[in-house]
């Protein structure tokens, strides 16, 4: 069946660190990749998405590369800020069968410090 | 900027009560799914909904659920008989078309059962 694996967290960096949240993925057919954050209080926002190998999506300022080879989808930013402080989830969909359900991962929450 | 809202944020029941959980999608949108997410664990599809029917439901979604489209706006989802083990956050999601299409998710509703 479809799965998605994501580090385990919590992760805690400093301001202005590098981050990286793994994320690989099992899946039948071709799956189009998506980062969704939940920042607290709010609901699920889609960050970024792939909809094919090699793509690379970015949004405000976080990067992640459709890796089919290695069947992973790294979520990655150069600097992080206070603000990023949210829990981080790793998604796909395939399209075996029509279906539109999302296979979400376990979510890392991220805090960022000052 | 369109958003999904969603009803309570919080509903605290007794084992074996009928909960019904509130959703409004974003208003032009047309595919509408419920999510749950148990504490610690990852958010799981439960059913999607496209015109007035259900086009797919997991193996969560069992007799006890059922959603409804009462009306032009709203979208429910109906626990007949809660168990200890349907404690969890409820998320609703909307997209205006299907597959690989962003889906707009409200911030859920934490559902306690005692």
């Amino acid at each position: 069946g479809n799965s998605v694996t994501q580090m385990e967290g919590p992760v805690t960096l400093s301001e202005e660190a590098f981050l990286t949240i793994n994320c690989t993925y099992t899946a039948t057919g071709y799956p189009s990749l998506f980062w969704y954050v939940q920042y607290p209080g709010e609901g699920l926002q889609l960050l970024l998405k792939a909809t094919k190998a090699d793509d690379k999506g970015s949004n405000k300022g976080f990067e992640a590369t459709y890796r089919k080879e290695t069947t992973s989808f790294h979520l990655e930013k150069g600097s992080v800020q206070v603000s990023d402080s949210a829990v981080y989830f790793c998604a796909l969909i395939t399209t075996q069968g029509g279906s539109e359900k999302l296979v979400f991962g376990k979510g890392t929450k991220l805090t960022v410090n000052p | 900027e369109p958003e999904v809202t969603q009803t309570p944020s919080h509903q605290v029941t007794q084992m074996g009560q009928e909960v019904i959980l509130r959703c409004v999608p974003i208003s032009n949108h047309l595919y509408f799914y419920w999510y749950r997410q148990i504490l610690g664990q990852k958010v799981e599809f439960l059913v999607s909904f496209y015109n007035n029917e259900i086009s797919e439901k997991s193996e969560i979604f069992d007799d006890q659920f059922s959603v409804e489209r009462p009306d032009g706006s709203n979208f429910t989802l109906k626990i007949r008989s809660t168990k200890l083990e349907d404690s969890a956050m409820y998320f609703c999601a909307s997209s205006a078309q299907g597959a690989y299409n962003e889906q707009f998710f409200g911030p859920g509703t934490r559902l306690t059962v005692l």
